[in-house]
């Protein structure tokens, strides 16, 4: 079985700061991995995803995140926050033959101050 | 493109209650997702259809059932609803390719429904 632990349910981090969002799996199978966001009282959208090939994937909005198959971990990273980076930010896993579901992580919300 | 609709925004519904939400979505993609979302606990799959004329149950499907009515369009009704079940509800779509695990879900605007 596949699941996906988020360390942190809350990060605060000052404009212009690096932002760390932990995202650890576990995996019976070569996953594949996602980080979706979420902004308030919206559906989710797709930053970036992993699936084979290089390990550091870069999406949208400045957004990256390193594969790292010896640590089970696919934290995301933006080098330097904005106050729009503001939102909740959810790691998900799915594998080969699993039908494209996703099993979700709890999910972090990302607050940036002034 | 308006992508995935979902009605109602908001619903509250009385204990033994029935409704269906609506979900569609206009990418012609194969497959569709109903999740519930609960505040510390992420999303849960409710149930997903791969393909227009299938349905399986997710990791949360009692109190549940779905019907793909056509590839366009995926309901999820609540026979008799409990309070258990207030929650904010996402309808996704996505394309399958074989047996590829890795397209892109695109998700609609939730429904938020609270049971009394």
């Amino acid at each position: 079985a596949q699941s996906v632990t988020q360390l942190g349910s809350h990060v605060s981090v000052s404009e212009g700061a690096l932002v760390l969002l932990r995202c650890n799996y576990s995996s019976s199978v070569p996953p594949y991995l996602f980080w979706y966001v979420q902004y308030p009282n919206q559906g989710l959208q797709l930053l970036l995803k992993y699936t084979t090939g290089a390990t550091l994937v870069k999406g949208i909005n400045g957004f990256e995140a390193e594969f790292k198959k010896s640590e089970t971990s696919f934290h995301l990273t933006k080098p330097s926050a904005h106050m729009s980076d503001a939102a909740e930010y959810f790691c998900a896993v799915s594998f080969t033959g699993g039908g494209n579901k996703l099993t979700f992580g709890t999910g972090t919300q990302l607050k940036v101050e002034l | 493109n308006a992508g995935v609709t979902q009605t109602p925004k908001f619903q509250v519904l009385k204990t033994g209650q029935s409704m269906t939400l609506q979900c569609a979505q206009d990418m012609n993609h194969n497959s569709m997702y109903w999740y519930r979302q609960d505040p510390g606990m992420g999303l849960r799959l409710i149930y997903y259809s791969a393909s227009e004329g299938t349905t399986d149950k997710g990791e949360v499907p009692n109190g549940y059932n779905v019907s793909r009515l056509n590839k366009r369009e995926f309901s999820l009704r609540l026979e008799s609803a409990a309070p258990s079940q207030t929650s904010v509800y996402f309808c996704a779509s996505s394309e399958l390719l074989g047996t590829s695990s890795y397209n892109e879900q695109f998700f609609g605007p939730g429904t938020r429904l609270t049971v009394l």
